[in-house]
């Protein structure tokens, strides 16, 4: 089993649209968790943490459930330049070890 | 805004020859990682350096991969021979005390 699980998508959303990705881990001492975004071709740079209580940041919100394992983002209002993957990342319960999702591509259409 | 160095940013080889990749952290951060995308998947982690050490070397295939940190600085990543199946972009990241940021990465291609 994947120590991180991501819906590949891709989701396909007009402007404007809400939209929002799930992401499951498997080891419930898992210490931090983060959303990183990646252009294509490009490096993943990191979107936002995600912390016990949830956290937002302008049109992005990131939940963590840590009793059911799973971190969410919301995107409200989608903007063509949201298209890209996201890559659901957790820390791991060792040294300072990263585990990635295989990411969800997002489309944002005209 | 200190970011993370790489190179080559691409770099074609034929199977079987030798190839490195260079990586030069953010500076003060001790942890540097080495990383290999797949297109349509998420890095793998080769290898996570601690200062000068190597922490996790699980996944480095490493009959072929050698990697080393030996100030605890800057770090080179090796692979002989090249093999078809290597072909893949090789992202450098490096972690102070929060998040691990990443550099622009290196695209091997070989043919």
């Amino acid at each position: 089993r994947k120590e991180v699980e991501q819906d590949p998508g891709p989701f396909n959303v007009p402007e404007g649209a809400t939209v929002a990705f799930n992401c499951t881990y498997s080891n419930s001492a898992s210490q931090s968790f983060f959303w990183y975004r990646q252009d294509c071709r490009k490096e993943p740079k990191l979107l936002m943490s995600v912390y016990s209580s949830g956290n937002e940041d302008g049109r992005f919100t990131a939940q963590l459930n840590r009793a059911s394992q799973y971190i969410s983002l919301l995107i409200r209002d989608s903007k063509l330049s949201d298209s890209a993957t996201y890559l659901c990342v957790v820390k791991g319960y060792n040294f300072n070890k990263f585990y990635f999702g295989s990411g969800t591509k997002l489309n944002v259409k005209p | 805004e200190a970011e993370v160095a790489q190179s080559p940013r691409y770099k074609i080889t034929e199977k079987s020859q030798a190839v490195a990749f260079w990586c030069d952290p953010i500076s003060g951060h001790a942890t540097l990682y080495w990383y290999r995308q797949i297109l349509g998947q998420g890095p793998e982690l080769l290898v996570q350096f601690q200062d000068e050490s190597v922490v996790d070397d699980s996944q480095l295939p490493k009959d072929r991969f050698s990697a080393e940190r030996l100030k605890g600085v800057d770090s080179t990543l090796k692979i002989q021979p090249a093999e078809l199946g290597d072909s893949a972009m090789y992202l450098c990241a490096s972690k102070g005390s929060g998040e691990q940021y990443f550099g622009p990465g290196t695209r091997l291609t070989v043919t």
